[in-house]
Order: structure tokens, then sequence, then C-alpha cells
């Protein structure tokens, strides 16, 4: 069935630092791919998405590219603040099937300090 | 715009008494409502799926007569865990979405504690 692979952390940074969470998909046909945010006591808000090869989502710094040939949709920040310590979570809705299904990798959680 | 209000945020009850969680699609009209239980350091598992006016899907392993769900409007959808147990005691958390294919907007979770 379809799954999503992410790093797991927790990955702690310093204010200003590079940031890479790596997600690989395995998925029939062409799903759209998504990050997710879940700042402390809250519920999940989308950050980014793609929905198909070769597309960049972007957003608030974070950017994300959909691709096909290594079937991974990595979010990369260049400069990481505080206020971006928060759980972040790769997400697929799987292109066939009709299923409404949204399916979460693991959650990575990223703590930033100043 | 697309805002999903879920209350209460946090309940703390007693094992055996029944907790109704509301999910609210404030400024729009959501056909379909999702629920989600997320337990500690894991991720998100999808309990059930409920489309206005009719009956909810559950997920396999997920019970049917222990989370009850209703949806009943376009606006609203309700989750009830019947004799609540310590062991349902986990962070749920709704989305609602306006129609297939659109995406799903998230609720802030409700933290429900069973003693």
């Amino acid at each position: 069935g379809d799954s999503v692979t992410q790093m797991e952390g927790p990955v702690t940074l310093s204010e200003e630092a590079f940031l890479t969470i790596n997600c690989t998909y395995t998925a029939t046909g062409y799903p759209s791919l998504f990050w997710y945010v879940q700042y402390p006591g809250e519920g999940l808000q989308l950050l980014l998405k793609a929905t198909k090869a070769d597309d960049k989502g972007s957003n608030k710094g974070f950017e994300a590219t959909y691709r096909k040939e290594t079937t991974s949709f990595h979010l990369e920040k260049g400069s990481v603040q505080v206020s971006d310590s928060a759980v972040y979570f790769c997400a697929l809705h799987p292109s066939q099937g009709g299923s409404e299904k949204l399916v979460f990798g693991k959650g990575m959680k990223l703590t930033v300090n100043p | 715009g697309a805002v999903v209000s879920q209350h209460p945020s946090w309940v703390i009850c007693k094992s055996g008494t029944s907790v109704k969680i509301e999910c609210r699609s404030l400024d729009f009209q959501a056909t379909t409502m999702f629920w989600y239980r997320q337990f500690p350091k894991q991720s998100l598992m999808l309990m059930a799926t409920s489309n206005e006016g009719s009956k909810a899907t559950y997920e396999q392993g997920v019970e049917k007569d222990k989370f009850l769900i209703n949806h009943a409007s376009l606006t609203l959808s309700t989750l009830t865990v019947t004799s609540a147990h310590p062991e349902d005691s986990s962070f749920y958390i709704c989305s609602a979405r306006r129609g297939y294919g659109q995406p799903q907007h998230f609720g802030d979770g409700t933290r429900l504690s069973i003693l």
C-alpha cells in the first residue's frame, strides 16, 4: 500500500542553520505530496504542497520539490528561526482508488535554539 | 479563509463517561470531515471519514460503536467517545474539506485525558 517514510528526529538546530528533512514515498500513479507543520498543542497546518512531478512547493522560506525519479519530497529551508520549532509531517494523497485518505509519515520534531 | 474550529481543546473526565468533540468549518461548507487520532510522538491515524448526511466510514480496527460520528450539517461534525477508558486518552484532530480533491483544513485538536 501507499506509505511515507521520513526522518524521525528529533533534530535540534541553531538559529540560521540550514534545514533538510528527508521524505520518500511509495505509491502507485502520481500522488499529491504535502508538508504539514504542527506547532505545540495545535492541529496541523498545511505548509506547502506539490501535485505533479517537478513541481516545487514553497511557503515561509520552506521549499520542497516533487521528484518522481527518486520518489522524494525533501523539505528545505536555508535559515531556520526559533519560530520554526514544530513537528513536521510529510504526507501524500493517493491519485488512484478514489480514496480521500491522507497518508502521513511519522513526523519529525524540530527545535531551533537562539 | 478555510478555518476549522474544534471544541473543546482539552477535556479531562472520569472513566466510563462519554465525551463529545465538535468540529466546525467556520467559513466554508464541508462536504467531508475526517477524524484522526494522534498518540504521543506518533503520526496521525485516520479513524473515520464523515460525509454530510450519511454514515461515517470507519478505518479498519476502529470501533464504530465506541467512536460515534455524526455529520448532521455541512459545517458540523461530532465525535463521541462512548464509555471512555484511560486507553482512549489521546489527541484527537479533525479536518474538513470543501469537495473531493480539495485540501483538508485541520482543527487545533482536542486533548482527551481519561482518569
